[in-house]
């Protein structure tokens, strides 16, 4: 069974502050991974994306993707209120051309 | 159309009845996957779809449960003899081709309740 672990959290951070997010991976031959936030009774939407090990940024948002040690993570710089939601990691280890989903991380920025 | 588009956006049923669940994906996507997500819970894989076709049905957790999609657009999921372990959202996502390495569009969901 393909897995994507991440910690349910809740992560308090104060705003401005670096919020940190992580997330891994037990199926090796995954190629691509995704980060979604979603809001309390809302639907999934994608903000990040990576394929290659490094980093990937956009505006407030980078993205790690270390394939070596199956580990995943997002960073959000200068964190607002508005952040605050859930995060899920998602990889390609699902069925056929699935995502597999992780239960998602419960981030709160703290005014 | 501009977005993934589900409905009905709620549903209430009993126990024992038969639903529905629509989903309109964004044109000229030819993926669409449905999840449900218990309260609480991660996204759970139900069923794939590349234009009409399913590739894997494997997430679909009972034989009460089936889709379809016609015209390489709409689908519905249809859950027989609805058990209240049934309650969830449903959730109906799309991308422009099949391939993990293209992430999905959401649809706002549709929340099903047995009572």
């Amino acid at each position: 069974q393909k897995e994507v672990e991440q910690n349910s959290g809740p992560l308090s951070v104060p705003e401005g502050a670096i919020a940190s997010l992580n997330c891994t991976y037990s199926d090796r031959g995954s190629q691509s991974f995704f980060w979604y936030r979603q809001y309390s009774g809302k639907s999934p939407e994608l903000i990040m994306s990576i394929y290659s090990n490094g980093d990937k940024e956009d505006g407030r948002f980078t993205a790690q993707l270390n394939k070596a040690s199956q580990y995943v993570s997002l960073l959000i710089r200068d964190s607002q209120p508005s952040d605050s939601a859930t995060y899920l990691c998602a990889d390609t280890g699902g069925g056929a051309d699935g995502l597999t989903f992780g239960k998602g991380t419960h981030l709160i920025i703290q005014p | 159309g501009a977005g993934v588009s589900q409905s009905p956006s709620n549903k209430v049923t009993e126990k024992g009845k038969d639903v529905e669940l629509r989903c309109d994906p964004i044109s000229g996507h030819t993926a669409l996957y449905w999840y449900r997500q218990s309260l609480g819970q991660g996204l759970e894989f139900l069923i794939y779809f590349q234009g009409n076709s399913a590739p894997d049905k494997s997430g679909l957790p009972s034989d009460r449960f089936s889709a379809e999609r016609t015209g390489g657009s709409v689908s519905t999921l249809t859950i027989q003899r609805t058990q209240q372990e049934d309650s969830a959202v449903y959730l109906c996502a799309s991308s422009w081709r099949g391939g993990s390495n293209y992430g999905y569009t959401f649809g706002s969901g549709t929340r099903l309740t047995v009572v």
